[in-house]
């Protein structure tokens, strides 16, 4: 199976801030992932799908990148409304797909 | 627009088991796999099966091998997710997401089932 981590697992971070979080997977996925975000309460929201796409109606401050095993989700400039938990999920591995462990944004 | 309307929250016994629907309205509901994610209390986001409506065909992430079903009735455009032998640790919050067919992506998801197991 393909397993999927994330670092930092949690950080801190002010509104104006760039964001960087890094996904990895134990194998390559060539650019089959993609990028959630969740607040508490809520069921995950698709931000970014085969690595750099960015979802219909996600502000542009949200980017993607990699390939292989090594990504990135980048948050240009952190808004009040993106203080949530951020996910990687791999779609590689039809039909098995794994999420990452998760990172949660809060506020410094 | 498409919409993903499950089920109400559960309360059920160790050893039972426990059935979580997910309505599907505003898209073509065979053309889409269904999965089913769960998240425990504080914890992270854990994929658990997925069917194909249109084939009739479900997988199951090994973990859950023998202990879930995942269904479809075309009919009513409902993916239904059984659960069996249920344990405290299955305590969670049950998602329904529907899948991209190119990037794998969940595009949509249910609101989401809370299932407690308590004696």
């Amino acid at each position: 199976d393909i397993q999927m981590t994330q670092s930092p697992s949690s950080l801190s971070a002010s509104v104006g801030d760039r964001v960087t979080i890094t996904c990895r997977a134990s194998q390559s996925i060539s650019s089959y992932l993609n990028w959630y975000q969740q607040k508490p309460g809520k069921a995950p929201k698709l931000l970014i799908y085969a690595a750099s796409s960015l979802q219909s109606g996600v502000p542009s401050r949200f980017s993607g990148s990699g390939s292989g095993t090594d990504f990135t989700l980048t948050i240009s400039s952190l808004q009040p409304e993106d203080f949530a938990s951020y996910y990687c999920q791999q779609s590689y591995s039809t039909p098995l797909f794994t999420f990452g462990p998760g990172t949660k944004v809060d506020i410094k | 627009q498409v919409q993903l309307v499950q089920s109400g929250a559960e309360v059920k016994k160790p050893g039972s088991s426990v059935k979580v629907s997910c309505k599907a309205s505003g898209g073509t509901f065979s053309s889409y796999t269904i999965s089913w994610v769960r998240q425990a209390p504080g914890q992270g986001l854990e994929w658990m099966g997925r069917i194909i409506p249109i084939l009739g065909i479900a997988n199951y992430a090994q973990k859950f091998q023998g202990r879930v079903t995942i269904t479809a009735d075309k009919s009513t455009s409902t993916a239904y997710m059984e659960l069996s032998s249920l344990r405290s640790e299955d305590t969670a919050v049950y998602y329904c997401a529907r899948q991209l067919p190119t990037s794998g992506g969940f595009d949509y998801w249910g609101q989401g089932t809370l299932v407690t197991v308590s004696s």
